[in-house]
């Protein structure tokens, strides 16, 4: 398993700012993933992101909005640009410590709200 | 889509009960995971089932896999007020990202 943490854990934003996201992992791990979960919704994948290469987006989340950093193993950051009040969500960074597994490990999530 | 799809989408037992809830996907699959979501913090892996698995257990656990008809249950006996919380199932393949289902929301009363 890993252990993640994310920063901040929550935060209130206005209209047309942006927020970064921090996530950390106590290993290193290959695969990090960003996810949303909008108000009382599932999960949404954002984006894949691998250390050294350009983040894989999902279809719907474009890089301009969803800028991820992936500077080295252990760390990642999502920012979320220009914000409005639909990108008020839960934001969640996991791990796929072990590629044979399969099995991903969440941190404890980031709870936006934009006014 | 392999999206997953819980069933009930929302479930209230009482404590000492038995509680089941129902996944259902659409295509093949390489392995199912259920997930659990306390007040919408972060998710807490449970169980991951492999598709030529048919059972697995886990303390009060027990997930079932039925590949022939694209279905998954996870069953938590002797509930306590302590797993009241969301559950999700997530389906994986090779080289394709995990899809998870809309949840069931599990309300245990004491």
């Amino acid at each position: 398993s890993a252990v993640i943490s994310q920063k901040p854990s929550r935060d209130i934003c206005q209209r047309g700012t942006s927020l970064t996201i921090q996530c950390q992992v106590d290993s290193q791990v290959t695969m990090m993933f960003w996810y949303r979960q909008q108000p009382g919704q599932s999960l949404t994948l954002i984006a894949t992101a691998n250390q050294g290469s350009e983040a894989t987006y999902e279809s719907g989340f474009v890089i301009d909005k969803f800028p991820i950093s992936r500077p080295n193993l252990t760390f990642s950051t999502l920012t979320v640009s220009n914000m409005s009040p639909e990108d008020s969500s839960i934001y969640l960074c996991s791990v796929e410590p072990d590629r044979s597994s399969y099995e991903q490990y969440f941190g404890p999530g980031t709870r936006l709200t934009v006014t | 889509s392999q999206q997953g799809e819980e069933d009930p989408q929302a479930l209230s037992i009482q404590e000492g009960e038995n509680a089941t809830m129902n996944c259902s996907y659409k295509t093949s699959i390489n392995n199912l995971q259920w997930y659990r979501q306390n007040s919408g913090r972060g998710l807490v892996h449970l169980i991951l089932i492999r598709s030529n698995e048919r059972e697995k257990h886990s303390g009060r656990l027990r997930v079932t896999l039925d590949t022939s008809k694209k279905s998954s249950s996870l069953l938590i006996t002797a509930s306590r007020a302590a797993d009241t919380a969301s559950y999700f199932c997530a389906t994986g393949n090779y080289g394709q990202n995990f899809v998870f289902g809309p949840g069931t929301r599990l309300s245990v009363l004491p």
